[in-house]
């Protein structure tokens, strides 16, 4: 049962467009979300994050928005450029009993190709 | 400050072996978490160790094991491989503290293929 989904694989954007990254999440005790950017032979880095109390936070060309009735969250990326051709993957984590540690949850990820 | 490393980098086994994996944590972070990467399925939590304890684990089966030595470094073990064991394992270490949340810094990963 995947807890956090991302429905797309793939996704191509022409270079200058906005890109559009979506992910559901069932887990209604999640209460923290992250997006990771991964390229090839390498580990997935840290993009941008949002609390759920929250519904939008912005980073330079990267926004997220979180829709929590809909259990929904999207990585908007503009302009997109050639070198944000990637994988991204969706996290999310919920706050565990006291003395425990949060743990991620992550969807299966979207490979983001932007063209030039 | 160096990153979180992983070694080795590819591995190769056959069915039936066993594979330890090896991850050396951000100076002075102290959790070390383990996921599985399989095509389609996104990362796979396995586990998190902090201070040499397990405290979090994934659904895997008892042939994935873990430990942490008193350095913070992490090892992982996989018992009695087998085929659809083949994926790419990525190490991840934070700071983190109890019920907040710290961002997870990833190595490069393994990549075991099991014949």
């Amino acid at each position: 049962d995947q807890q956090v989904k991302q429905n797309s694989p793939s996704l191509s954007v022409q270079e200058g467009r906005i890109s559009i990254l979506n992910c559901d999440y069932t887990n209604s005790m999640f209460d923290y979300f992250l997006w990771y950017k991964k390229y090839p032979a390498e580990g997935p880095t840290f993009l941008i994050s949002i609390s759920s109390i929250k519904d939008k936070n912005e980073d330079g060309r990267f926004t997220v928005f979180l829709n929590k009735s809909a259990k929904h969250l999207s990585l908007h990326i503009v302009p997109s450029q050639p070198g944000d051709s990637a994988v991204y993957f969706c996290a999310a984590s919920a706050s565990l009993s006291s003395g425990s540690a949060r743990q991620l949850t992550f969807g299966s990820g979207t490979q983001l190709t932007v063209l030039p | 400050k160096a990153g979180v490393t992983q070694t080795p980098r590819y591995l190769i086994k056959t069915r039936g072996q066993q594979v330890t994996l090896s991850c050396s944590p951000i100076s002075g972070h102290r959790s070390v978490s383990w996921y599985q990467q399989t095509p389609g399925q996104g990362l796979q939590f396995l586990f998190e160790y902090f201070s040499e304890t397990q405290r979090n684990k994934g659904n895997f089966p008892g042939r994935f094991s873990g430990r942490q030595f008193s350095n913070s470094r992490s090892e992982m073990n996989v018992s009695t491989l087998e085929l659809g064991d083949s994926a790419l394992y990525l190490c991840a270490s934070s700071l983190v503290l109890a019920d907040s949340y710290n961002e997870q810094f990833f190595g490069p990963g393994t990549r075991l293929t099991v014949l």
